[in-house]
């Protein structure tokens, strides 16, 4: 089975900042790898797909790469709504399976 | 618009049986897999398992093998997720997903999920 490992697991930053998230698979995934956002109550949603596509609707500050083991995602200016769990997700096989996951709070 | 609507919420004794549904709509039913993912109260996301409804073709994590049950109508476009006896481990938040986008998929959209309490 792939583990997948983020870091940090909990970040705290201010509005206008850049953060960068790591991912990292136990072994190569080549670029099947998801990431999402989940705010409290809700149910996660997809941010970024294969690795460095931006999914529609979402905001261009917003980035991903990354390829074979390590992957990165980016948030150019954080804004208020962007503070939330993210977690990266392995679809290379099965099981699949998610980081545990990076909780983005305020400073 | 594609969408995931789950069943309401359950509170079940331990030693009963359960099953929760997810009803699919906007979208051809039987093309893409549906994805079952469990979130413990406080932690993160655990993927269960994941069905075929075209053929029923179900892939069962190792962790939840043996514990749970994956099905789906297609006449009624649902996805179920059942439980045979239920235990206070099980409660959480479950979640179903669609898996799109074929050779490189993704989990998009998802259910608002079904929370599940068990205690006597």
């Amino acid at each position: 089975d792939i583990q997948m490992t983020q870091s940090p697991s909990s970040v705290s930053a201010s509005v206008g900042d850049r953060v960068t998230i790591t991912c990292r698979a136990s072994q190569s995934i080549d670029n099947y790898l998801n990431w999402y956002q989940q705010k409290p109550g809700k149910a996660p949603k997809l941010l970024i797909y294969a690795a460095s596509s931006l999914q529609r609707g979402v905001p261009s500050r917003f980035s991903g790469s990354g390829s074979g083991t390590d992957f990165t995602l980016t948030i150019s200016s954080l804004q208020p709504e962007d503070f939330a769990t993210y977690y990266c997700q392995q679809s290379y096989s099965y099981p699949r399976s998610f980081g545990q996951g990076t909780k983005m709070e305020i400073k | 618009e594609v969408q995931l609507v789950q069943s309401g919420a359950e509170m079940k004794k331990p030693g009963e049986s359960l099953k929760i549904s997810c009803k699919a709509s906007g979208y051809t039913f039987t093309n893409d897999w549906i994805a079952w993912v469990r979130q413990m109260p406080g932690k993160g996301l655990e993927w269960m398992g994941v069905i075929f409804p075209a053929d029923s073709d179900t892939i069962y994590s190792p962790s939840f093998q043996g514990r749970v049950t994956i099905s789906a109508d297609k006449s009624t476009r649902t996805a179920f997720l059942q439980w045979g006896s239920v235990k206070a481990s099980d409660s959480a938040m479950y979640f179903c997903a669609r898996e799109s986008g074929h050779g490189n998929p993704w989990f998009d959209p998802w259910g608002q999920g079904t929370l599940v309490t068990v205690s006597s």
